[in-house]
């Protein structure tokens, strides 16, 4: 079964409003997830790199106050998309890797796909 | 940018074995080597991985060069459901460590 989820799976939200997309670790405490934005027919594109406790550290492009990445407890992090307009319109998805014990295997989220109309 | 690189697309006839290739000639000592497929609109799903031995699961096998430059994943007898977007990506087997995606190798199976 999974072991990382996300919710909501699908949102249409109308421009200029924000949207939170949650992920959570159902059978690990995940100290660090990983999110990712992917566009029709592209591959995925890191976003950020989510730590519990502590800022996020978002990767070279991504808009740190559009994009908002909660990480507050040790099984869900949040992106929030900020006034969000169509071209946000897009896959989201998330990971996350067992802290210990584990093979570095990227657990991922069945992804939310945004729709800002 | 990504570690890796894949050939855009591959087609194969069912029940045929699957061999899609990958490049990582700057791959580090502590990273892995793993594969994942991603069917449209869903997450990517684990396949495998592997360091340097070449690996076996109920899915797949995964041969490692011995420089590790380079490796390829084995669908021994693929199946339509077989059909998806095959990315690999080297890692280092912390929880911390980021991955990049490349643009994967779009696997048809036909009939």
């Amino acid at each position: 079964g999974a072991v990382v989820s996300q919710h909501p799976s699908w949102v249409i939200c109308k421009s200029g409003t924000s949207v939170k997309i949650e992920c959570r670790s159902l059978d690990f405490q995940a100290t660090t997830m990983f999110w990712y934005r992917q566009f029709p027919k592209q591959s995925l594109m890191l976003m950020a790199t989510s730590n519990e406790g502590s800022k996020a550290t978002y990767e070279q492009g991504v808009e740190k106050d559009k994009f908002l990445i909660n990480h507050a407890s040790l099984t869900l992090s949040t992106l929030t998309v900020t006034s969000a307009h169509p071209e946000d319109s897009s896959f989201y998805i998330c990971s996350a890797s067992r802290p210990t014990g584990g093979t570095g295997e990227l657990f991922f989220g069945e992804g939310s796909r945004l729709t800002v109309l | 940018d990504a570690k890796t690189t894949q050939p855009p697309s591959m087609d194969c006839a069912e029940g045929r074995a699957a061999n899609l290739p990958c490049n990582h000639s700057t791959i580090s000592g502590n990273e892995y080597v793993y594969w994942y497929r991603q069917i449209h609109s869903q997450g990517p799903q684990y396949i495998i991985h592997g360091l340097k031995n070449n690996e076996t699961n109920e899915m797949a096998s995964l041969i490692i060069t011995e420089d590790r430059k380079s490796s390829t994943l084995i669908l021994p007898h693929a199946t339509l459901r077989d059909t998806a977007v095959y990315y690999c990506i080297v890692r280092g087997n912390t929880n911390a460590g980021k991955s990049t995606f490349g643009d994967g190798t779009t696997l048809t199976v036909k009939p």
